[in-house]
């Protein structure tokens, strides 16, 4: 089964612009949560969708969004970007995102932002 | 709100020894699971093990074990006869109802050999 594919896997953008990252679920898997990952705040919930309902939304400013779509693949989006943005966007699949879940990582999208 | 604290930001270990990574949180659910997960340099997070917050029996995987103390709000890993390859940043992460991980600082792990 193949595991969870993140696209792209580079970014490097500039202030103000905007990003789309895309996630790609393991097959069957219905829920897939989003996380920041930086030196200094570590690791960050952004938000998790099942069946293309978002359920839960971390802290971060309205210029974080996502969605999902009927296959289970999510896209996030960073609008007017700011330097504070750029870290590992990790994405993560599971069955049906139940505590019990295990959640399976992709590699991850690293965005720079100059 | 709900916290995971890890108090060790480097621990290092000499090859086939033992080493214990600590962890503690904070929560006022009664349900909920905890999880070690592995990332190792430039690889994806993978898990390691995992503790439903009901069961008493600590969970075991291999060469991995945890030590819940639910009173005390701590969950420490154990990794026995330590090998090169378990060099890694390692976190514990938490979970509850509200679909998502919580999770701690992290805690890089050197494996001399």
């Amino acid at each position: 089964k193949a595991g969870v594919t993140q696209t792209p896997r580079y970014l490097i953008k500039t202030r103000g612009q905007q990003v789309t990252l895309s996630c790609s679920p393991i097959s069957g898997h219905r829920s897939v949560s989003w996380y920041q990952q930086t030196p200094g705040q570590g690791l960050q919930f952004l938000f998790e969708y099942f069946s293309e309902t978002q359920r839960n939304k971390g802290n971060f400013p309205g210029r974080f969004s996502g969605r999902q779509f009927s296959n289970s693949r999510s896209e996030m989006n960073v609008s007017t970007l700011e330097l504070g943005d750029s870290a590992l966007y990790l994405c993560a699949s599971s069955l049906s995102g139940q505590l019990y879940n295990e959640q399976f990582f992709g590699p991850g999208t690293r965005l720079t932002v100059l | 709100a709900q916290t995971v604290t890890q108090s060790q930001p480097e621990m290092s270990v000499q090859e086939a020894e033992t080493v214990t990574l600590s962890c503690t949180y904070d929560t006022s659910e009664s349900d909920y699971y905890l999880f070690w997960y592995k990332q190792p340099p430039s690889r994806q997070m993978i898990l390691v093990i995992r503790q439903e917050a009901y069961k008493q029996q600590n969970a075991t995987e291999n060469r991995f074990s945890v030590n819940f103390q639910k009173a005390a709000k701590s969950f420490s890993l154990k990794i026995s006869d330590s090998q090169l390859g378990d060099a890694a940043m390692y976190f514990c992460a938490y979970s509850d109802s509200n679909y998502q991980l919580i999770w701690g600082a992290g805690t890089k792990l050197i494996i001399k050999p």
